[in-house]
């Protein structure tokens, strides 16, 4: 499972988009990037999933770059409720779904 | 249709003493997995079930078990409880036959204090 890279913390204020990029220098051929969310006191929940150029739900955009070694989940216009911890992960999900490793991942602050 | 439910979503043990944690999965879910999480960090993967069977493991010691039964509800047993063994216990559930996408759902975690 490559090892991943994001910062410890985020600030910003609602209306704004907020950017998370994750660095994964040893990512391989058959492996994905996901991206977790967790409210305190909860467990995470699925956000988006990548493997290249981008992807865009009704929640989030992932970017990931032609070399694959990191990519940035996007958040438009975000919401006091957006408060939570971000985790990024990189697996095959075909050889290692269901075992999941998580980092500290990013918690991000969204004041008014 | 409901979620992953665990049971109890808290709890309080003294140490040596030994725990049962419970999970029903997602419906239409055939595959549990647990994780540790630890006050400040990201989960830790414990095992996974499967058909009945633990498919994977992480680095936990053997005072860590599990069980999936025949409706696919999944325990966490953990004998001989340490300080360190407080923490949040999570439980993911999928369906091994679907997209692999690797997407799990999770249910709220039942918090385990040792005293």
């Amino acid at each position: 499972l490559a090892k991943t890279t994001q910062p410890i913390s985020m600030d910003s204020y609602e209306g704004q988009e907020v950017n998370i990029t994750c660095s994964h220098n040893n990512i391989a051929t058959n492996d994905y990037i996901t991206w977790y969310q967790q409210f305190p006191s909860q467990g995470p929940r699925f956000i988006i999933q990548g493997y290249k150029t981008k992807v865009t739900n009704e929640v989030a955009s992932l970017f990931i770059p032609a070399d694959r070694k990191s990519s940035t989940l996007s958040l438009p216009r975000v919401s006091l409720s957006d408060t939570a911890v971000y985790y990024c992960l990189v697996g095959d999900p075909t050889d290692s779904w269901g075992k999941l490793q998580f980092g500290a991942g990013t918690q991000v602050v969204v004041t008014p | 249709d409901a979620g992953v439910t665990q049971s109890p979503t808290h709890l309080i043990k003294t140490r040596g003493q030994q725990v049962t944690l419970r999970c029903s999965p997602k419906s239409g879910h055939d595959t549990v997995s647990w994780y540790q999480q630890a006050l400040g960090q990201g989960p830790q993967f414990i095992f996974q079930y499967y058909e009945e069977e633990e498919r994977q493991r992480g680095n936990f010691p053997d005072r860590f078990s599990g069980h999936q039964f025949p409706n696919y509800s999944s325990e966490l047993n953990v004998n001989a409880l340490l300080l360190g063994d407080s923490a949040l216990y999570l439980c993911a559930s999928s369906d091994y036959k679907g997209t692999n996408t690797g997407e799990l759902f999770f249910g709220e975690g039942s918090r385990l204090t040792v005293l």
